[in-house]
Protein backbone atom coordinates (compact mmCIF):
# COMPACT_ATOMS: atom_id res chain seq x y z
CA UNK A 1 0.00 0.00 0.00
CA UNK A 2 2.92 2.13 -0.71
CA UNK A 3 1.27 4.83 -3.01
CA UNK A 4 2.95 7.48 -3.68
CA UNK A 5 6.53 8.29 -1.46
CA UNK A 6 8.47 11.16 -1.72
CA UNK A 7 11.95 11.34 -0.50
CA UNK A 8 13.54 13.03 1.22
CA UNK A 9 10.72 14.26 3.76
CA UNK A 10 12.76 17.30 5.18
CA UNK A 11 16.12 18.95 3.73
CA UNK A 12 17.32 22.12 4.81
CA UNK A 13 19.69 23.65 1.66
CA UNK A 14 21.83 26.53 1.63
CA UNK A 15 21.32 29.27 -1.10
CA UNK A 16 23.05 28.20 -4.58
CA UNK A 17 23.33 24.39 -3.41
CA UNK A 18 21.80 21.91 -5.78
CA UNK A 19 19.46 19.03 -4.56
CA UNK A 20 17.02 15.72 -6.04
CA UNK A 21 13.20 14.74 -4.99
CA UNK A 22 12.78 11.78 -5.68
CA UNK A 23 8.92 10.51 -6.07
CA UNK A 24 8.28 6.95 -6.67
CA UNK A 25 4.49 5.11 -7.30
CA UNK A 26 4.11 1.66 -7.53
CA UNK A 27 0.28 2.15 -8.81
CA UNK A 28 1.50 1.90 -12.87
CA UNK A 29 0.39 5.24 -13.19
CA UNK A 30 0.88 7.11 -16.45
CA UNK A 31 0.79 10.62 -15.13
CA UNK A 32 2.78 11.95 -12.40
CA UNK A 33 3.06 15.54 -11.41
CA UNK A 34 4.95 18.43 -9.12
CA UNK A 35 3.50 21.27 -6.96
CA UNK A 36 4.84 23.36 -4.89
CA UNK A 37 2.41 24.78 -1.69
CA UNK A 38 2.83 28.36 -0.45
CA UNK A 39 0.84 29.57 1.77
CA UNK A 40 -2.24 31.52 1.13
CA UNK A 41 -1.52 30.01 -2.51
CA UNK A 42 -2.29 27.08 -2.90
CA UNK A 43 -0.93 24.00 -5.07
CA UNK A 44 0.56 25.00 -7.86
CA UNK A 45 2.47 22.81 -10.90
CA UNK A 46 5.72 23.09 -11.78
CA UNK A 47 6.30 20.38 -13.97
CA UNK A 48 4.55 16.95 -14.77
CA UNK A 49 4.60 14.09 -17.09
CA UNK A 50 1.81 11.94 -19.39
CA UNK A 51 4.31 8.96 -19.66
CA UNK A 52 8.09 7.98 -19.32
CA UNK A 53 10.36 9.81 -21.33
CA UNK A 54 8.52 12.51 -21.48
CA UNK A 55 8.29 16.11 -19.10
CA UNK A 56 6.08 19.26 -19.74
CA UNK A 57 5.92 22.60 -17.71
CA UNK A 58 3.30 23.64 -15.57
CA UNK A 59 2.32 26.68 -13.78
CA UNK A 60 5.85 27.59 -12.22
CA UNK A 61 8.49 25.89 -13.60
CA UNK A 62 11.37 28.03 -13.30
CA UNK A 63 14.47 26.96 -11.36
CA UNK A 64 13.39 23.16 -11.19
CA UNK A 65 14.13 20.60 -13.76
CA UNK A 66 12.66 16.88 -13.99
CA UNK A 67 13.22 13.53 -15.80
CA UNK A 68 10.96 10.41 -15.63
CA UNK A 69 13.63 7.83 -16.97
CA UNK A 70 11.44 5.14 -15.35
CA UNK A 71 7.88 5.00 -15.79
CA UNK A 72 7.81 4.53 -11.52
CA UNK A 73 9.84 7.63 -10.67
CA UNK A 74 9.52 11.38 -11.76
CA UNK A 75 12.61 13.01 -10.60
CA UNK A 76 12.31 17.27 -9.23
CA UNK A 77 16.26 19.08 -9.24
CA UNK A 78 17.08 22.00 -8.21
CA UNK A 79 20.38 23.28 -9.68
CA UNK A 80 20.67 26.27 -7.55
CA UNK A 81 18.69 26.63 -5.20
CA UNK A 82 17.22 30.30 -4.24
CA UNK A 83 14.87 31.08 -0.98
CA UNK A 84 11.89 31.54 -2.50
CA UNK A 85 11.98 28.19 -3.95
CA UNK A 86 11.59 27.17 0.32
CA UNK A 87 8.31 25.07 -0.15
CA UNK A 88 6.59 22.17 0.23
CA UNK A 89 6.89 19.94 -2.41
CA UNK A 90 4.04 17.43 -3.65
CA UNK A 91 4.14 14.65 -5.95
CA UNK A 92 1.40 13.20 -7.39
CA UNK A 93 0.21 10.89 -9.82
CA UNK A 94 -2.76 9.57 -12.08
CA UNK A 95 -3.73 6.42 -14.42
CA UNK A 96 -4.74 8.41 -17.26
CA UNK A 97 -6.05 11.82 -18.57
CA UNK A 98 -9.47 12.69 -18.41
CA UNK A 99 -12.68 11.48 -16.69
CA UNK A 100 -13.90 12.11 -13.22
CA UNK A 101 -13.12 8.91 -11.87
CA UNK A 102 -9.73 9.46 -12.65
CA UNK A 103 -8.41 9.98 -9.00
CA UNK A 104 -5.05 11.95 -8.27
CA UNK A 105 -2.78 10.63 -5.63
CA UNK A 106 -0.53 12.92 -3.58
CA UNK A 107 2.57 11.77 -1.43
CA UNK A 108 3.07 13.08 1.78
CA UNK A 109 5.20 16.08 1.02
CA UNK A 110 8.71 17.60 1.15
CA UNK A 111 9.32 20.03 3.38
CA UNK A 112 12.73 21.96 1.89
CA UNK A 113 14.74 25.31 3.53
CA UNK A 114 16.60 27.10 1.60
CA UNK A 115 18.41 29.31 3.57
CA UNK B 1 -4.75 29.37 -7.31
CA UNK B 2 -5.30 33.21 -8.38
CA UNK B 3 -8.58 31.95 -10.42
CA UNK B 4 -9.95 30.21 -7.36
CA UNK B 5 -10.50 31.91 -4.84
CA UNK B 6 -11.68 30.09 -0.69
CA UNK B 7 -11.64 31.87 2.38
CA UNK B 8 -8.86 31.49 4.96
CA UNK B 9 -10.31 30.08 8.12
CA UNK B 10 -13.41 28.37 9.60
CA UNK B 11 -14.55 27.68 13.18
CA UNK B 12 -17.26 25.64 13.90
CA UNK B 13 -18.65 23.76 17.01
CA UNK B 14 -18.71 19.96 17.29
CA UNK B 15 -22.04 18.82 15.79
CA UNK B 16 -22.25 21.90 14.02
CA UNK B 17 -22.57 22.01 10.14
CA UNK B 18 -19.55 23.67 8.22
CA UNK B 19 -20.05 24.94 4.97
CA UNK B 20 -16.87 25.72 2.93
CA UNK B 21 -17.11 28.23 0.19
CA UNK B 22 -15.15 28.08 -3.36
CA UNK B 23 -15.15 30.44 -5.96
CA UNK B 24 -13.75 29.90 -9.92
CA UNK B 25 -13.58 32.37 -12.71
CA UNK B 26 -13.32 29.67 -15.86
CA UNK B 27 -16.21 29.08 -17.79
CA UNK B 28 -14.88 26.11 -19.11
CA UNK B 29 -14.41 24.21 -15.74
CA UNK B 30 -15.49 20.60 -16.66
CA UNK B 31 -15.42 19.37 -12.63
CA UNK B 32 -14.71 20.58 -9.49
CA UNK B 33 -13.21 18.37 -6.53
CA UNK B 34 -12.57 18.79 -2.97
CA UNK B 35 -9.35 17.60 -1.16
CA UNK B 36 -8.47 17.24 2.76
CA UNK B 37 -5.49 18.25 3.95
CA UNK B 38 -4.51 17.18 7.24
CA UNK B 39 -1.56 18.39 8.90
CA UNK B 40 1.98 16.44 7.86
CA UNK B 41 -0.03 15.05 5.10
CA UNK B 42 -0.49 15.12 1.14
CA UNK B 43 -3.67 15.75 -0.36
CA UNK B 44 -7.02 13.26 0.30
CA UNK B 45 -9.80 13.40 -2.37
CA UNK B 46 -13.33 13.73 -0.63
CA UNK B 47 -15.67 14.09 -3.12
CA UNK B 48 -16.20 15.66 -7.15
CA UNK B 49 -18.90 17.11 -8.93
CA UNK B 50 -19.08 17.58 -12.89
CA UNK B 51 -20.17 20.69 -13.98
CA UNK B 52 -23.33 20.02 -15.27
CA UNK B 53 -24.80 19.01 -12.02
CA UNK B 54 -26.15 21.12 -9.66
CA UNK B 55 -25.57 19.05 -5.83
CA UNK B 56 -23.82 15.93 -5.15
CA UNK B 57 -24.30 14.12 -1.68
CA UNK B 58 -22.24 11.33 -0.11
CA UNK B 59 -22.87 10.65 3.43
CA UNK B 60 -22.05 13.61 5.51
CA UNK B 61 -20.67 15.55 2.58
CA UNK B 62 -22.69 17.99 0.40
CA UNK B 63 -21.66 19.47 -2.78
CA UNK B 64 -23.63 22.33 -4.23
CA UNK B 65 -22.46 23.84 -7.40
CA UNK B 66 -23.65 27.09 -9.08
CA UNK B 67 -22.45 27.65 -12.36
CA UNK B 68 -24.26 30.26 -13.43
CA UNK B 69 -22.27 32.09 -10.58
CA UNK B 70 -19.10 30.23 -10.24
CA UNK B 71 -19.76 29.29 -6.85
CA UNK B 72 -18.75 26.14 -5.23
CA UNK B 73 -19.32 24.75 -1.49
CA UNK B 74 -19.12 21.92 0.56
CA UNK B 75 -20.97 21.65 3.18
CA UNK B 76 -20.32 19.07 6.22
CA UNK B 77 -22.83 17.63 8.57
CA UNK B 78 -22.20 16.57 12.43
CA UNK B 79 -18.88 18.52 11.90
CA UNK B 80 -16.37 16.03 13.90
CA UNK B 81 -12.81 16.87 15.56
CA UNK B 82 -11.38 14.49 12.94
CA UNK B 83 -12.48 16.66 10.03
CA UNK B 84 -10.43 19.96 11.30
CA UNK B 85 -7.81 19.84 8.61
CA UNK B 86 -7.47 22.41 5.32
CA UNK B 87 -10.21 22.18 2.52
CA UNK B 88 -8.64 22.55 -0.69
CA UNK B 89 -11.36 23.00 -3.96
CA UNK B 90 -9.76 22.56 -7.34
CA UNK B 91 -11.00 22.74 -10.85
CA UNK B 92 -10.46 20.88 -14.23
CA UNK B 93 -10.61 23.13 -16.91
CA UNK B 94 -11.63 20.85 -20.06
CA UNK B 95 -11.61 17.37 -21.05
CA UNK B 96 -8.39 16.70 -22.00
CA UNK B 97 -5.94 17.41 -19.42
CA UNK B 98 -5.31 16.30 -16.31
CA UNK B 99 -3.75 19.21 -14.68
CA UNK B 100 -6.21 20.95 -11.73
CA UNK B 101 -6.12 24.77 -10.75
CA UNK B 102 -6.14 24.79 -6.71
CA UNK B 103 -7.82 26.75 -4.92
CA UNK B 104 -6.23 28.73 -1.61
CA UNK B 105 -7.42 26.03 0.83
CA UNK B 106 -9.52 26.72 3.75
CA UNK B 107 -8.52 25.47 7.06
CA UNK B 108 -11.43 24.45 9.18
CA UNK B 109 -11.30 24.20 13.10
CA UNK B 110 -13.65 22.42 14.96
CA UNK B 111 -13.78 23.10 18.85
CA UNK B 112 -15.68 21.00 21.09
Amino acid sequence: NAGVTQTPKFRVLKTGQSMTLLCAQDMNHEYMYWYRQDPGMGLRLIHYSVGEGTTAKGEVPDGYNVSRLKKQNFLLGLESAAPSQTSVYFCASSYNRGGAGNTIYFGEGSWLTVV
Amino acid sequence: GEDVEQSLFLSVREGDSSVINCTYTDSSSTYLYWYKQEPGAGLQLLTYIFSNMDMKQDQRLTVLLNKKDKHLSLRIADTQTGDSAIYFCAERRGYNTDKLIFGTGTRLQVFP
